[in-house]
């Protein structure tokens, strides 16, 4: 399978603890993005890097949160002293940046409970 | 406000018949769009982008009107497995912008 992966798919923590998520984009995408879907809601954008350098942070991603793309390939997504309010599906995505089209295409999604 | 609007439906519809929906969508320096669909409790999938010449692909048309800042989908001849959630995006500096979707089910 050559599509968008993310691991774990299902994360259930305790309130307070720190949960890291890894994302590993289609191998020749050069960017790569986090989304945070609730219940009802269409997904909303977190971050972005092009390579290994974050280029956009939105203001949904609090102090608590922490996205890396060491060498360009793999993401993970860090959420410290984690809150019920985070308990929500991570989406990645991956695109290649082309003359004609950018299309994000996304993993399967990681979803955390907190409890 | 937010950067898109959705009517969420629900929409429900037999076999055979033709729906249509649509959004809008308030950053009119927006550059590109598109449908996603997405199943219960899975990822969206790229549905088709959307063109101000308007295009199709099979059953699907796709419409937009930069000047109303205004994107539709038509689904004829409607099948039990296009019941989803339609997710109209908005592509703005690279950072996708989804609406909250609207939700089709089409019975036998």
């Amino acid at each position: 399978d050559t599509g968008v992966s993310q691991n774990p798919r299902h994360k259930i923590t305790k309130r307070g603890q720190n949960v890291t998520f890894r994302c590993d984009p289609i191998s020749e995408h050069n960017r790569l993005y986090w989304y945070r879907q609730t219940l009802g809601q269409g997904p909303e954008f977190l971050t972005y890097f092009q390579n290994e350098a974050q280029l956009e942070k939105s203001r949904l991603l609090s102090d608590r949160f922490s996205a890396e793309r060491p060498k360009g390939s793999f993401s993970t997504l860090e959420i410290q002293r984690t809150e019920q309010g985070d308990s929500a599906m991570y989406l990645c995505a991956s695109s290649l940046v082309a003359a004609s089209t950018d299309t994000q295409y996304f993993g399967p999604g990681t979803r955390l409970t907190v409890l | 406000r937010k950067e898109v609007e959705q009517d969420p439906g629900p929409f429900n519809v037999p076999e055979g018949a033709t729906v249509a929906f649509n959004c809008t969508y308030s950053n009119s320096a927006s550059q590109s769009f598109f449908w996603y669909r997405q199943d219960c409790r899975k990822e969206p999938k790229l549905l088709m982008s959307v063109y101000s010449s308007g295009n199709e692909d099979g059953r699907f048309t796709a419409q937009l009107n930069r000047a109303s800042q205004y994107i539709s989908l038509l689904i004829r001849d409607s099948k039990l497995s296009d019941s989803a959630t339609y997710l109209c995006v908005v592509n703005n500096d690279y950072k996708l912008s989804f609406g909250a979707g609207t939700t089709v089910t089409v019975r036998a």
